[in-house]
């Protein structure tokens, strides 16, 4: 089966700008994660979705990041204005609904910014 | 916030060795999981291990939980080179129905030739 699809891969802007990544989970997957890793750290969950529905966003900055799944199936995660320490690879990921279920990422997206 | 710490940070050994790495967590968990992340690349997973589950076999890689210590060990036998990655191992809970993975701070692990 596909993997989870993210883009785009890379992404440089500056400070206070505005950037958007896109997730399209494995199909038939409820649940889609926002995960941020910071280099050197383990991944930070920032959201989490059951289908359209948010169940867990404690820890996302809500004062400049959003995020949406319309319909329940892809995802769209949106920093604005961005800052320095943004800069990290922005991983989605996937799992069945249930607890227990393995979860699958994607290859992430790297955010640079300048 | 992270909930496990992974020791050691990092671990360099020759091809051929046995390669240990542990896991240690602060809250109750319904399930762990150990992921491979090669450099510049997304997460692989490689192992689920239940809380009613002590040790779980796949291929090369063993892996062991103790509850009562909170505590897990990922083992790869035989290392290559093609395993040098980081490994993170991530403590599952459950939430609204989903499963949410909390990760630890990861172990470089380097195989040489």
């Amino acid at each position: 089966e596909a993997g989870v699809a993210q883009s785009p891969r890379y992404k440089i802007i500056e400070k206070r700008q505005s950037v958007a990544f896109w997730c399209n989970p494995i199909s038939g997957h409820a649940t889609l994660y926002w995960y941020q890793q910071i280099l050197g750290q383990g991944p930070k969950l920032l959201i989490q979705f059951q289908n359209n529905g948010v169940v867990d966003d404690s820890q996302l900055p809500k004062d400049r990041f959003s995020a949406e799944r319309l319909k329940g199936v892809d995802s769209t995660l949106k920093i604005q204005p961005a800052k320095l320490e943004d800069s990290a690879v922005y991983l989605c990921a996937s799992s069945r609904r249930g607890a227990g279920n393995t979860i699958y990422f994607g290859e992430g997206s790297w955010l640079t910014v300048v | 916030s992270q909930q496990g710490e992974e020791d050691p940070q990092a671990l360099s050994i020759q091809e051929g060795e046995n390669a240990t790495m542990n896991c240690s967590y602060k809250t109750s968990i319904n399930n762990l999981q150990w992921y491979r992340q090669n450099s510049g690349r997304g997460l692989v997973h490689l192992i689920l291990i239940r809380s009613n589950e002590r040790e779980k076999h796949s291929g090369r890689l063993r892996v062991t939980l103790d509850t009562s210590k909170k505590s897990s060990s990922l083992l790869i036998t035989a290392s290559r080179a093609a395993d040098t990655a980081s490994y993170f191992c991530a403590t599952g809970g459950v939430t609204g129905g989903g499963n949410k993975l909390t990760f630890g701070t990861g172990t470089q692990l380097k195989v040489e030739l």
